[in-house]
Formats: C-alpha cells, sequence, structure tokens
C-alpha cells in the first residue's frame, strides 16, 4: 500500500540558516509527489510538485525538492530560513490509478524558527 | 480568481445529531477531494469524484459517512448521528486533469459534545 513517512515530527532551525525536511514514500509505481505548507489557522498551500523529468524541482517560497528513486526520497529544501516558514509541512504522494486519485499525506513536520 | 471555499467554517453539534458540511470547487475543476485533518490521525483522505465516474469512496471510516455531488460541482459531505471522534477539520479540494494539483479550502471545524 502506498505510504509517506515524514521522519521528523518537529524541527527548529535559526532565522537564515538552511532547512531540509525529510519524506521518504512508498508507491510501486512512478510516483507523483507534492510538498504542501499549512501555517497556523490558514489552508494548504502548494509548495512544489513532481511528476517526471527533471528530479530537481523549484517551488515557491524559495524552495525545492529533489526525488530520488533510489531512496524513495523527496526531501524538501531551502537555503536560508525565514522566520515566516515557520509552519506545519505536509508530504504527499498521489495515489490512485491515474495518479490524479486521492493524496496520501505524512503526518507532517512542524517548522520552528528562532530569531 | 475564486478558491474553493467552505461552509461552514465551524460547526458546533452535540453528540447523535447529523451534520451537513458544503464545498464549492474552483469552477471547471473536475475532480473534488474530501479529507480530515485531526491530532490523533494527520490528514486522512475520505472520498473523491471525478466527473461522472462513480466516486472513491475508499477512505470514509463508517456508514454514518456520505458524500454527493451535484451537477458537477458543489459537493456535502454528510455526517449521521455524529460521535466524538468525528471530531475534526474537514478540508475540500478540488483539481483538473490538467496539471492535477490539489488546491485546497479553508476547511470546517467540526466539534461533536
Amino acid at each position: 500500500a502506498q505510504s509517506v513517512t515524514q521522519p521528523d515530527i518537529h524541527i527548529t532551525v535559526s532565522e537564515g540558516a538552511s532547512l531540509e525536511l525529510r519524506c521518504n514514500y512508498s508507491y510501486g509505481a512512478t510516483p507523483y509527489l507534492f510538498w504542501y505548507v499549512q501555517s497556523p489557522g490558514q489552508g494548504l498551500q502548494l509548495l512544489l510538485k513532481y511528476f517526471s523529468g527533471d528530479t530537481l524541482v523549484q517551488g515557491i517560497k524559495g524552495f525545492e525538492a529533489e526525488f530520488k528513486r533510489s531512496q524513495s526520497s523527496f526531501n524538501l529544501r531551502k537555503p536560508s530560513v525565514h522566520w515566516s516558514d515557520a509552519a506545519e509541512y505536509f508530504c504527499a504522494v498521489g495515489a490512485g490509478s491515474s495518479n490524479t486519485g486521492k493524496l496520501i499525506f505524512g503526518q507532517g513536520t512542524t517548522l520552528q524558527v528562532k530569531p | 480568481g475564486a478558491g474553493v471555499s467552505q461552509s461552514p467554517s465551524n460547526k458546533v453539534t452535540e453528540k447523535g445529531k447529523d451534520v451537513e458540511l458544503r464545498c464549492d470547487p474552483i469552477s471547471g475543476h473536475t475532480a473534488l477531494y474530501w479529507y480530515r485533518q485531526s491530532l490523533g490521525q494527520g490528514l486522512e483522505f475520505l472520498i473523491y469524484f471525478q466527473g461522472n465516474s462513480a466516486p472513491d469512496k475508499s477512505g470514509l471510516p463508517s456508514d454514518r459517512f456520505s458524500a454527493e455531488r451535484t451537477g458537477g460541482s458543489v459537493s456535502t459531505l454528510t455526517i449521521q448521528r455524529t460521535q466524538q471522534e468525528d471530531s475534526a477539520v474537514y478540508l475540500c479540494a478540488s483539481s483538473s486533469l490538467r496539471d492535477r494539483e490539489q488546491y485546497f479550502g479553508p476547511g470546517t471545524r467540526l466539534t461533536v459534545l
């Protein structure tokens, strides 16, 4: 069955430091992968997605992620974190026969940014 | 343009009552999804509608949960005989076949007393 694991429940980084949030997935075929961000009291906003092609994808707000098939990973990175990046981050894999169906989400990683 | 809207934003009900949650997807989006977000379970898929195809109901937790989508647009999620464990934020999303990105609404926070 498809699944997504985000090993880090909570991460704290200093403002200006680099960030990497880990995501591992389990999926039989080529996955459709997503990272979403949820700020307190807000809905989910898509940061970036991978469907095919270049394995390094760029997203909004200076985020990028790299798809590594050999490691079943899709880690999210940002070179310099801003205080406004404090939020909860969800990795997801698109499941279903054509990858247009439901999303399977990881448990989320809460990011705290220290001044 | 307008995003996905959901109503009500908050709903407090008593155990045993029925509730209806509404979702208005983005105009032209053929796919509509319902998810539930709770502290203990994270984000869970509930049900998925795609055009005129039979919905994927594989995520509905019990037969107390049902959903319909009228005219390929608005959707209503109904929970009958609510239980305290139904308390959660219910999220709706829609997508087009072209870009497959799911756009989420703000959610309905359901509290069952």
